[in-house]
């Protein structure tokens, strides 16, 4: 089973300033497979990045996604208010869906 | 407007059992592959078990193997996960969540609210 690591495990910034959260697999990913997810407190995650670079629908283009095989980044350029929250990577493949760990970029 | 309504959480004692029910609509529920996600308290996502959209292949999470069933009714447009065998450690809030794939690329595109299972006697 692949193992997503993510990095570091919280984030303390300013509004205004970028933000950059990694994920880490433990075999190489298919990048098409690749997702970011924000969650905030008492709510359900919602989707921000699928295929490690596309951002979904609504999502503002402050964030983006990069990389390939078992390294993955997650920028913010600039954090706005409601961008602190909990961010999840995860993957699928062998019939198996996996999250990493989760980074909290929390207002400093 | 995509809406996933869970129900059927509650307290429940170790080696109980309970049925959770997913309610979807605003698309076309059996065109889809669906999940069921849980959070235990103050911990991350993990991926529970997976249906696909005729309902005819299910995969599970090891941890949950052997106790958790997937089903759906895509008459009823519902989700469904029959839980026996609860443990403490399956404590947590359950969110059903749609399967979107383009052929190529896939995610969890929406999520409904969560329904917490709390296994405790």
């Amino acid at each position: 089973e692949i193992v997503l690591t993510q990095s570091p495990g919280t984030l303390s910034l300013s509004p205004g300033e970028g933000a950059t959260l990694s994920c880490r697999a433990s075999q190489s990913v298919s990048s098409s497979s690749l997702v970011w997810y924000q969650q905030k407190p008492g709510r359900a995650p919602r989707l921000l990045i699928y295929g490690a670079s596309s951002r979904a629908t609504g999502i503002p283009d402050r964030f983006s996604g990069s990389g390939s095989g078992t390294d993955f980044t997650l920028t913010i350029s600039r954090l706005e208010p409601e961008d602190f929250a909990v961010y999840y990577c995860q993957q699928y493949g062998s019939s198996r869906w996996t999250f990493g760990q989760g980074t909290k970029v929390e207002i400093k | 407007e995509v809406q996933l309504v869970e129900s059927g959480g509650g307290l429940v004692q170790p080696g109980g059992s309970l049925r959770l029910s997913c309610a979807a609509s605003g698309f076309t529920f059996s065109s889809y592959e669906m999940n069921w996600v849980r959070q235990a308290p103050g911990k991350g996502l993990e991926w529970v078990s997976y249906i696909s959209s005729s309902g005819n292949t299910m995969y599970y999470a090891d941890s949950v193997k052997g106790r958790f069933t997937i089903s759906r009714d895509n008459a009823k447009n519902s989700l469904y996960l029959q839980m026996n065998s609860l443990r403490a450690e399956d404590t947590a809030i359950y969110y059903c969540a749609r399967w979107w794939s383009s052929g190529w690329y896939s995610s969890f595109d929406y999520w409904g609210q969560g329904t917490l299972v709390t296994v405790s006697s």
